[in-house]
């Protein structure tokens, strides 16, 4: 099972600001599926980012993901009041299929 | 417009067995490609992967839980149900069914999830 650790885990910024998530995996990502998602309280997470730098329909550009293999990022370029939220990096690309999830980074209000 | 609803007993007791169905619209589990998780968060915590079916019957379960799930899909009533067996309350849970495309790719759509406390 590959086990994903994500840093920081909490992250204080204003909005405005450039935010910088890290996501690092136990062993390589395949064909980097690696995807990241949003959650804010109440909610289902809601996917950002697959394949490891494509963004899902409807999100907007300021969400950027990068990397491969094991290292990989999510940075939002301008934080908007409604970025602020919990963020998980998951892979899926394992044959046969078995999800992982990272820990999470709250992103929060400075 | 893809939409999943999770339904089921808000509240099992330790030993039970835990039935969830979800009823999905807006696509259909027949289709190349169309797959559907369970994936369950506890309060407070990560998500966590239970169980995937494809649009071909194909099942995979999450390794550490596979002896006590069962994943099945009716696609006439464009269902499919998750269960679980001698709940316990570590189970204390949201359980979210969730739709994959294109394979077994990471969920586009999820539903709002049902919170399942295990409890006597």
């Amino acid at each position: 099972e590959i086990v994903l650790t994500q840093s920081p885990g909490t992250l204080s910024l204003s909005p405005g600001e450039r935010a910088t998530l890290s996501c690092r995996a136990s062993q390589s990502v395949s064909s980097n599926y690696l995807a990241w998602c949003q959650q804010k309280p109440g909610q289902a997470p809601r996917l950002l980012i697959y394949g490891a730098s494509s963004r899902a329909t409807g999100i907007p550009d300021r969400f950027s993901g990068s990397g491969s293999g094991t290292d990989f990022t999510l940075t939002i370029s301008r934080l908007e009041p409604e970025d602020f939220a919990v963020y998980y990096c998951h892979q899926y690309g394992s044959s046969p299929p078995e999800y992982t999830f990272g820990q999470g980074t709250k992103l929060e209000i400075k | 417009q893809v939409t999943l609803r999770e339904s089921g007993p808000a509240l099992v007791k330790p030993t039970q067995t835990l039935t969830l169905t979800c009823t999905f619209s807006g696509f259909s589990l027949s289709t190349s490609g169309m797959c559907v998780s369970w994936i369950r968060q506890p309060p407070g915590k990560a998500p966590e992967w239970l169980a995937l079916i494809d649009w071909d019957d194909d099942k995979y379960y999450s390794t550490s839980l596979k002896t006590r799930l069962t994943i099945s899909k009716d696609t006439s009533k464009k269902q499919v149900v998750l269960t679980m067996t001698n709940m316990d309350p570590v189970d204390t849970a949201t359980y979210y069914c969730a739709r994959s495309r294109d394979g077994y790719n990471s969920p586009d759509y999820w539903g709002q999830g049902t919170l399942v406390t295990v409890s006597s």
